[in-house]
């Protein structure tokens, strides 16, 4: 069975500082993607960054890069020069290619940025 | 082309009332899943439809709780003799569910609150 785990509930920086969030997961899969969403208040569910597990390189999208260790089944967001727009729930989530593709979700943490 | 359309918004019951989600795909989309997010709590999967089937309803609550997608028109989740616990917010998302990768398209949510 799948697992994502986000052990930090809540984290506060402030505008234009870097912020990581952390997320371990749990497969037995070899093929699988590894998701970062945002859930701002309006509850919509907005990707932010993919990785495929098969690629080693990680995926970057404007000012959120993703530090992936396989070997470790580590999932970090960094996202650069934070925003105010950036406040939001963020969730970390996994699917295995093979089968139904449903996503499994981690707690989610709780990101304010302070002006 | 518009995004995964989920009506209502927002809906409130009485303990014991039936409640209807509908679910509407993007264009193109034949797959749909649900995913349910109690308060403070991460995405949970539910159900993964395609059209007129019932691929996998491993996370469906066994009773009152029932999912369909039928060749014409929306998903519909329905939840019967609704208690307090199944207040929640309930999201679709649709793919088009090619070989390999599949991006899933989230609607913006029903907040289902039962009195």
């Amino acid at each position: 069975a799948q697992t994502v785990t986000q052990s930090q509930p809540e984290m506060s920086v402030q505008e234009a500082e870097t912020v990581t969030l952390s997320c371990t997961y749990d497969t037995s899969e070899s093929n699988y993607y590894l998701f970062w969403y945002k859930q701002p208040p309006s509850r919509q569910m907005i990707l932010v960054i993919r990785q495929e597990a098969y690629k080693q390189q990680n995926a970057t999208e404007n000012r959120f890069s993703v530090n992936f260790q396989k070997a470790a089944k580590s999932f970090s967001l960094k996202i650069s020069d934070s925003q105010l727009g950036d406040t939001a729930m963020y969730f970390c989530a996994s699917y295995q290619v093979q089968g139904a593709q449903k996503l499994v979700f981690g707690q989610g943490t709780r990101l304010t940025i302070n002006p | 082309n518009a995004g995964v359309m989920q009506n209502p918004r927002h809906l409130v019951r009485r303990r014991g009332q039936e409640a209807r989600l509908r679910c509407s795909p993007m264009k193109g989309h034949s797959h749909v899943y649900w995913y349910r997010q109690l308060p403070e709590e991460g995405l949970k999967f539910m159900v993964y439809l395609q059209k007129e089937n019932i691929i996998d309803e491993s996370g469906m609550p066994k009773e009152r709780f029932s999912a369909e997608f039928p060749k014409e028109g929306p998903s519909i989740l329905r939840i019967q003799q609704v208690v307090r616990g199944d207040s929640a917010a309930y999201f679709c998302a649709s793919s088009p569910r090619t070989s390999g990768h599949n991006e899933q398209f989230f609607g913006p949510g029903t907040r289902l609150t039962v009195l």
